[in-house]
């Protein structure tokens, strides 16, 4: 079974609609994040966070929430959707840098879910 | 602020051609830097890693990056490409308790 799991994997919905896309990992990580890939600009970071009592903006969190329910799960929102949200979303999970292990911040993904706003 | 450049947004080799894939950073801390691979319709995995343990470093499928504190760059290499490297790469960075920085990625056309 998958570490990283996304749901849904695809999903098309129209303006101003709410959407959820939701994470869960078995990593046993304290953090997670959500990613939006748009071709040429790379991986923008929307939300993280660090463990279940923190969460952070990242560079595009305009128009996303989300909602960190337990260390395993981490749900990203979208209030009101819109047509430039439409975007390939992934979630993310890691562990600190000089946590047990020797970890060094390698973040592990998901497939991705593909969403498109009509 | 930390930051990562990756230089050509797309590049083309021949089957059995050496890949050069650059990346250049930026950090006030000593970094962690990472080269991950992205396939179509697949999210991106691990390809190495440099953790200070080593300037050269090793990774999955036959590739390796050399950690040049002097140049701040990261370049990933291959000697001999092959068509199962087509793909998009993105150069990653995190430096101390800071969240992890991507670069907007470099994409590998391979030509038979």
């Amino acid at each position: 079974d998958a570490d990283v799991t996304q749901t849904p994997r695809n999903r098309i919905t129209k303006t101003g609609k709410r959407i959820m896309l939701e994470c869960s990992q078995t990593k046993g990580h304290d953090r997670m994040y959500w990613y939006r890939q748009d071709p040429g600009l790379g991986l923008r970071l929307i939300y993280y966070s660090f463990d279940v009592k923190d969460i952070n903006k990242g560079e595009i969190s305009d128009g996303y929430s989300v909602s960190r329910q337990a260390q395993a799960k981490f749900s990203l929102s979208l209030e009101s959707a819109i047509p430039n949200q439409t975007a390939l979303y992934f979630c993310a999970t890691s562990d600190p840098p000089g946590s047990s292990g020797g970890s060094t911040d390698t973040q592990y993904f998901g497939p991705g879910t593909r969403l498109t706003v009509l | 602020a930390q930051s990562v450049t990756q230089l050509g947004s797309h590049v083309s080799v021949s089957e059995g051609a050496l890949v050069l894939l650059r990346c250049n950073y930026s950090s006030s801390v000593p970094p962690y830097l990472f080269w991950y691979v992205q396939y179509p319709n697949q999210g991106l995995q691990l390809l190495l890693k440099y953790t200070s343990a080593a300037t050269l470093v090793k990774g999955i499928n036959g590739f390796e990056a050399e950690f040049k504190k002097s140049e701040t760059s990261f370049h990933l290499t291959k000697p001999s490409a092959h068509m199962s490297d087509a793909a998009e790469y993105f150069c990653a960075l995190s430096g101390g308790y800071q969240k992890v920085t991507f670069g907007t990625g470099t994409k590998l056309q391979v030509i038979p």
